[in-house]
């Protein structure tokens, strides 16, 4: 089976701050791994994913994750947030080749002015 | 494309009625997947289906919980009777399996917020 662990449940930073969430993993087999972003009142949006080759990721709205198998994390960046990042934010997992996405438990990113 | 569209975006019942939520996948997606998100229990996947067919169902809660999908295009999730602990946002989500190969992005729709009184 499948886990993952989002260590901070809330980050609040300031804007054009740079920010990391962090996200491992656990799993006896290859993966693939996504970051989500819900704003409030909506659906979950995919940001990146990560299926193989390059371990950095780059996705949209100015994020990227690296993967990192021996320390199994898959942890979001972005150099510089703004307001408009204000959401929370899903890492999940799936098994290579297998469909049922395992979320973590969110992480609200606060943006302060 | 409009996306995954849910209906009703808002419920609000009473303890013992009959509640039907429905979800149109995005044309040509394949794959449809209910969740159900709450504040104590996160995002949690209840069944979802390939090509119309339910592939695992192991996370639907009991048997007042049950989905049907009759066609590419169409899904409901049912709880008869519902019950306050019920209450959550449910959220149908579709994708494109291709096998093995498959990169499985699921796209959601806005959710249904679900309050049973």
């Amino acid at each position: 089976a499948q886990s993952v662990t989002q260590l901070d449940s809330q980050v609040p930073v300031f804007e054009e701050a740079p920010v990391e969430l962090r996200c491992n993993y656990s799993s006896s087999v290859s993966v693939y791994l996504f970051w989500y972003v819900q704003y409030p009142n909506q659906g979950l949006q995919l940001l990146l994913k990560y299926l193989s080759g390059s371990t950095l990721v780059k996705g949209i709205n100015g994020f990227e994750a690296e993967f990192n198998k021996s320390q199994t994390s898959f942890h979001l960046r972005k150099p510089s947030v703004q307001i408009s990042d204000t959401a929370e934010y899903f890492c999940a997992v799936t098994p290579q080749g297998a469909q049922k996405l395992v979320f973590g438990q969110g992480t609200r990113l606060t943006i302060n002015p | 494309d409009a996306g995954v569209i849910q209906s009703p975006r808002h419920e609000v019942t009473e303890m013992g009625q009959e509640v039907t939520l429905r979800c149109k996948p995005i044309s040509g997606h394949n794959s449809l997947f209910w969740y159900r998100q709450t504040m104590m229990r996160g995002l949690e996947l209840l069944i979802y289906f390939n090509n119309n067919v339910p592939i695992d169902d192991s996370g639907m809660p009991e048997d007042r919980f049950s989905a049907k999908m009759p066609n590419a295009s169409f899904s409901t999730l049912k709880i008869q009777p519902s019950e306050p602990r019920d209450s959550a946002v449910y959220f149908c989500a579709s994708s494109l399996y291709e096998g093995l190969a498959a990169t499985d992005t699921q796209y959601f729709g806005p959710g249904t917020r679900l309050t049973v009184l």
